[in-house]
């Protein structure tokens, strides 16, 4: 089983709809995180949470919102979906100790916005 | 603001050459990670960069960081085929692992 597990794997939604991305994690980690990835422009982050009531805006937070439902599971929402958020989505973990520990990925959400 | 430029973009290159990515940055950082994503698949960590003068060596690969110039390479060495994906560099924003990705390398290794 993957250590990162992201649902849905692909969704294709109407403008306007709320959308909820989930993400799941067995790595006992405590940071996470949400980036979408376009073309082109590489991986941003969308929001991180370090723990269960720490959550942080990240470079384009504007239109989503998450939620932090326990140390394993970081949820990410659309609340009015639009075509622009039309990207690859990625949830990241990562330990909280350890300088040299990479961020682990799940396998992502591709999402379609029409 | 901290940004990241990859060069080149792309690189078709044959099987047996060297060649080198580069990473550039623009702001002071010591942390820098390099991934790997196949078609259709997520990010593999493939090295990770914590010093001035750091180099790590997996295989084909090598990646260095010289943070006084703010630029990492990474140098692949006698391509194979297995090596064809995007690659892509990190950087960790004031070190409080918000990481800022450079655009991605697409790399073809053709036989």
């Amino acid at each position: 089983d993957a250590d990162v597990t992201q649902t849905p794997r692909n969704r294709i939604t109407k403008t306007g709809k709320r959308i909820m991305l989930e993400c799941s994690q067995t790595k006992g980690h405590d940071r996470m995180y949400w980036y979408r990835q376009d073309p082109g422009l590489g991986l941003r982050l969308i929001y991180y949470s370090f723990d269960v009531k720490d959550i942080n805006k990240g470079e384009i937070s504007d239109g989503y919102s998450v939620s932090r439902q326990a140390q394993a599971k970081f949820s990410l929402s659309l609340e009015s979906a639009i075509p622009n958020q039309t990207a690859l989505y990625f949830c990241a973990t990562r330990a909280n100790r350890g300088g040299n520990q990479p961020q682990h990925f799940g396998d992502g959400t591709r999402l379609s916005i029409l | 603001e901290l940004k990241v430029e990859q060069n080149p973009l792309f690189l078709s290159m044959q099987e047996g050459k060297n060649y080198t990515i580069y990473c550039n940055y623009s702001t002071t950082s010591d942390r820098l990670y390099w991934y790997r994503q196949d078609p259709g698949k997520s990010l593999e960590s493939l090295f990770v960069l914590l010093s001035n003068g750091a180099v790590k060596q997996e295989g084909r690969l090598m990646a260095s960081l010289d943070t006084k110039a703010r630029l990492s390479t990474l140098h692949i060495t006698a391509a194979v085929h297995d090596l064809s994906a995007t690659y892509f560099c990190a950087v960790d924003h004031l070190g409080a692992q918000k990481l800022v990705f450079g655009q991605g390398t697409r790399l073809t290794i053709n036989p």
